[in-house]
């Protein structure tokens, strides 16, 4: 299975504090995109990096990429309450696959 | 901006019973996905579609499972005879491009399978 890992599973920290959550993968991937989902709605699209990327930003997020170790990682800085969530990485498989594999995600609580 | 839209967002049947799970992508997306999520657990692809047809499927997508788009703007999820296992928050997403770029998902409809 391509299906990615994020680590941790939970990660509860204080306002204004950086989170970092990890996403580990199986096969070659094309992108590789990061997506949160507030309790139970649907997913909302953050950030793509590409596999020829190393690292990406979109104001407080940080991306990085490296496909030497098959990983990801997803940096928020100065995190507020409003950005307690669910954190998902998903990956395409290289070859002009359709299918997009979500991670198994990252519990997110930002305390005020 | 855009949205993908889904209807109902709650639905409750008795087993055995035939559903379909309505969505209206974006509409100058190409692509369409549809997803499910068993409550807090992870995001499992079910099919893409793509040019009338299926282009992948998971092994989820068994024959109770199919996909149509009936016009030029609604994409549906026909589930046969549902199973209890069934229950779980349905995804419908589209993309412009497809090939592991965004997908822009709806709001999801809770299937409850009694």
């Amino acid at each position: 299975s391509q299906q990615g890992e994020e680590d941790p599973q939970a990660l509860s920290i204080q306002e204004g504090e950086n989170a970092t959550m990890n996403c580990s993968y199986k096969t070659s991937i094309n992108n590789l995109q990061w997506y949160r989902q507030n309790s139970g709605r649907g997913l909302v699209h953050l950030i793509l990096i590409r596999s020829n990327e190393r690292e990406k930003h979109s104001g407080r997020l940080r991306v990085t990429l490296d496909t030497s170790k098959k990983s990801s990682s997803l940096l928020i800085t100065a995190s507020r309450a409003a950005d307690t969530a669910s954190y998902f990485c998903a990956t395409d498989l290289a070859g002009g696959y359709q299918k997009v594999t979500f991670g198994t995600g990252t519990k997110l609580q930002v305390i005020p | 901006e855009p949205e993908v839209t889904q209807t109902p967002s709650h639905q409750v049947t008795q087993m055995g019973q035939e559903v379909i799970l309505r969505c209206v992508p974006i509409s100058n997306h190409l692509y369409f996905y549809w997803y499910r999520q068993i409550l807090g657990q992870k995001v499992e692809f079910l099919v893409s579609f793509y040019n009338n047809e299926i282009s992948e499927k998971s092994e989820i997508f068994d024959d109770q499972f199919s996909v149509e788009r009936p016009d030029g703007s609604n994409f549906t999820l026909k589930i046969r005879s549902t199973k209890l296992e069934d229950s779980a928050m349905y995804f419908c997403a589209s993309s412009l491009t497809g090939g592991g770029e965004k997908l822009f998902f709806g709001s999801g409809t809770q299937l409850s399978v009694l």
